[in-house]
This record gives structure tokens, sequence and C-alpha cells, in this order.
């Protein structure tokens, strides 16, 4: 079965400092793999997603992700975090021919400290 | 200008009611999802649709019926509602599978 772990559930960075947000994944085959945004009292907004090809994925708002198959790791970074970014991040993974079903990790909460 | 929009944003109402949260988008996509958001924020998938054809069903209790009466609304019925069954409930959509899903605000329920 799928499953997604997100090892941190509350991480907090200093404005201006660089982050990265762990997500592991368990799948017989290549998922397809997400992160999403939930800032509070909102939906989810895609930051970014990776189906095959380049293993280095560019998102909005400055985020990328790096799809290490060796390690069934699809980890989120920014260079440099703002205020703004702190949120509830969500790792996602997607099955072959599964209609759209998401498995959501348990979610990372990040603060951002001035 | 919405693209995905939900009704009601809450929902507060006793054990044993029944009660529907209505979801519209506007993006002109063919899947609309139901996911259930907990306490601890676990997101977990509910139902699919795929042009009014339901494709996911979960493990929900059969108290929970979704409704597509077409492709750009989906709507979730609760009958004899729980207590466990307070949470923020998501609509989402998206143009096929694989693909990106466009959640809604969210309905918060609260089952006194």
């Amino acid at each position: 079965a799928q499953s997604v772990t997100q090892p941190d559930i509350h991480i907090t960075v200093s404005e201006g400092a660089s982050l990265e947000l762990r997500c592991n994944y368990s799948y017989g085959a290549t998922p397809y793999l997400f992160w999403y945004v939930q800032s509070p009292g909102q939906g989810l907004q895609l930051l970014l997603k990776y189906f095959s090809g380049d293993t280095l994925v560019q998102g909005i708002k400055g985020f990328e992700a790096e799809f290490k198959r060796s390690q069934s790791s699809f980890n989120l970074r920014k260079p440099s975090v703002h205020w703004s970014d702190a949120a509830e991040y969500f790792c996602a993974v997607e099955g072959y021919n599964q209609g759209g079903k998401l498995i959501f990790g348990q979610g990372t909460e990040l603060s951002v400290k001035p | 200008d919405t693209a995905v929009s939900q009704t009601p944003k809450y929902l507060v109402t006793q054990m044993g009611n029944d009660k529907s949260i209505k979801c519209e988008q506007n993006l002109g996509h063919d899947t609309m999802y139901w996911y259930k958001q907990d306490s601890k924020k676990f997101l977990k998938i509910m139902f699919s649709y795929n042009n009014k054809e339901l494709i996911i069903n979960e493990t929900v209790p059969n108290r929970f019926s979704p409704k597509s009466p077409d492709k750009a609304h989906l709507n979730l019925h609760i009958n004899s509602l729980e207590l466990g069954d307070s949470a923020v409930y998501f609509c989402a959509s998206s143009q096929g599978a694989v693909n990106e899903q466009f959640f809604g605000p969210g309905t918060r329920l609260t089952v006194l």
C-alpha cells in the first residue's frame, strides 16, 4: 500500500534562512509526487509536482523539490524563507491508475521567526 | 471568481441530525473529490467523481452519500451525524486524474 511519511511535525526557521522539509514515500513503482501548502483557515494550494523526467522540480513561491528514487524521498527546499511562508506543508503521492487518489503525509507545520 | 467554492463554511449541529455540504467548481474540470481533514490535520480522501460517475469510494460509513448532479457540482450528504464526524471537509477538482487538484476553502463541521 502507498504511504507518505513527513518525519517533522513542526519546524521553526528564521526569516532569510534556508528550509528543507522531508518527505519519504512507500510505493512499488515510480509514483506521482506533490507538495501542497495550507495557510491557516484556507484550502490547499499546489506548490509543485513530479511526474517524470528531471528529478529537480521548480515550483511556485521559490520552492523546489528533488526526487531521489534510491532514498524514496521528495524533499522540499527553499533557499531563503519569508515570514509569509509560515503554513502547513503536505507531501502527497498518487499511484499509477489510481483515479486521482492522493495519499497525504501527516503535514509539517512551518513557523518563521523574525 | 472563486474556482472551487463550498457552502457553508461553518456548520454546527447536534448529533443525529442530517446535513449537506455543497461544492461547485467553475474550472470546467471533469473530476471532483471530497477529503476529510481531522483534528490532527490528517487529510484522507473520501470520494471522487469523474463526469458524474463515482470512481473512488474509500471506507467511509454509509451515512455519507455524495451526489453529483452535474460535472460542476459534488455535494456531500451526511445522515445521523456523530461526534466523530467533526472535521474540516474539503472539496477539490481536477482535469482528469494525475493532475493538480484545486481545493475549496473547506467546511468546518462541528457535531455537538
